[in-house]
């Protein structure tokens, strides 16, 4: 079982919809990555928290809006989404976003805009 | 500009064969991780190599950082069909991680 936890594990949305997903973990890390995985492809970053604070944000569209309520939560909302935004959307931790410390993944959410 | 380059991109097996992973760029990294993706679930980290030159062995996979910490391979011995999987290498730049371009291996029983 990995330790970062996300729900829900599949989502599908309608492009009008407004949907949320959640990340958590309890490891004490301080960083919290959000990635869009298409299939057979690398994670790509999207965001990344430091400490609570938005310190990456890759160029990623207004649509996407993630949040991070505390050190151990990270959500991503999620409005008018386009049906090219389908995709795997992994969250990650790390213990703190220097020093090479190694990503911890969740399971993913399964995304489908239809 | 995608920065570290995967070869293969796919490789399909028999169990028993051994394989080579490539990861290249014309970048030196202060260190670079491998990964290995299951279907279904989020990357787990292999291995990380820091020192130009490092080999690092885990059961049947071996890594090794190339001397001038441009490069690594992954080998493994043996395949199985266990094995089956996304692996991914990764370099540290500006305090945040970047993946290669993947390599799916599939492991036919």
């Amino acid at each position: 079982d990995t330790e970062v936890t996300q729900t829900p594990k599949h989502l599908v949305m309608g492009m009008t919809n407004k949907k949320s997903l959640k990340c958590e973990q309890h490891m004490g890390h301080r960083a919290m990555y959000w990635y869009k995985q298409k299939a057979k492809k690398p994670p790509e970053l999207m965001f990344v928290y430091s400490y609570e604070k938005l310190s990456i944000n890759e160029s990623v569209p207004s649509r996407f809006s993630p949040e991070c309520p505390n050190s151990s939560l990270l959500n991503l909302h999620l409005h008018a989404l386009q049906p090219e935004d389908s995709a795997l959307y992994l969250c990650a931790s790390s213990l703190d976003r220097g020093l090479g410390s190694p990503l911890h993944f969740g399971n993913g959410t399964r995304l489908t805009v239809t | 500009t995608q920065l570290l380059e995967q070869s293969p991109q796919f490789l399909s097996i028999q169990e028993g064969e051994n394989l080579t992973v490539y990861c290249n760029s014309s970048s030196v990294f202060s260190s670079l991780q491998w990964y290995r993706q299951e279907p279904g679930e989020g990357p787990v980290l292999l291995v990380t190599v820091v020192t130009g030159g490092e080999v690092k062995k885990l059961k049947r996979l071996t890594f090794q950082f190339g001397d001038a910490r441009k490069d690594s391979s992954l080998h493994i011995t043996a395949a199985q069909p266990g094995d089956t999987g996304l692996y991914l290498c990764a370099f540290l730049t500006g305090n945040q991680f970047y993946f290669g371009t993947g390599t799916s291996l599939t492991v036919i029983p």
